[in-house]
């Protein structure tokens, strides 16, 4: 089955800098790659995501890159801001219909001011 | 647009019992994942039902089912209830399953 890495394991910025999170994933049959962001005594968010016909997407301040080849996807936070702190996760599709999400172990991101 | 809502947020039960979690989708959501979240394993897929079947199933025991309704609503069940079954569980829905996924708020299981 699908196997998700991530890294780092934490991750801390300047208010203002840029911050990348990488994944690689197993299973080259995978073609869905949301990012997710979740605050303390919150479920997952999604935040941006990219399918597997696409190179990069960006929305704002996130971006997303995804490398098929290499089977690795990044996420890019630019001009990080206090509250962009959180706990994010990467994660692939598994499955006939697409359905199932696995997910990477998540990095958590501070943002000092 | 209502999000995802699950109930209750928070549970404690004792070893042995059984549990029910309950989820109600965004309207229009055909497709009801679930999720558990522990610190050690991180977020594990339990299953998925879309149209009221199950399409999709985990690597989880017996002990974990679930069903969704007509409305899409769906419930998750867990027998015979461990300490190691502490965990968010959180449920996620998507239109057909294989389109973004938005997550509830989670309920909160601690076994004692």
């Amino acid at each position: 089955g699908e196997n998700v890495e991530q890294h780092p394991s934490t991750l801390s910025v300047q208010e203002g800098d840029s911050a990348v999170i990488k994944c690689t994933y197993s299973d080259s049959a995978s073609n869905y790659f949301p990012w997710y962001k979740q605050e303390l005594g919150k479920g997952p968010q999604l935040i941006i995501d990219i399918r597997s016909n696409v190179g990069e997407k960006k929305d704002q301040r996130i971006a997303v890159t995804l490398n098929k080849t290499a089977k690795h996807f990044s996420l890019h936070i630019t001009e990080t801001q206090p509250e962009d702190s959180a706990v994010y996760f990467c994660a692939a599709s598994e499955g006939e219909y697409g359905n199932k999400l696995v997910f990477g172990a998540g990095t958590i991101l501070r943002v000092k001011s | 647009k209502a999000g995802v809502t699950q109930t209750p947020r928070y549970l404690i039960k004792t070893r042995g019992q059984q549990v029910t979690l309950s989820c109600s989708p965004i309207s229009g959501h055909r497709s009801v994942s679930w999720y558990q979240q522990t610190p050690g394993q991180g977020l594990q897929f339990l299953f998925e039902y879309f149209s009221e079947t199950q399409r999709n199933k985990g690597n989880f025991p017996g002990r974990f089912s679930g069903r969704q309704f007509s409305n899409s609503r769906s419930e998750m069940n867990v027998s015979t209830l461990e300490l190691g079954d502490s965990a968010l569980y959180l449920c996620a829905s998507s239109l057909f399953g294989d389109t973004e996924a938005f997550f509830g708020q989670g309920t909160r299981l601690t076994v004692v």
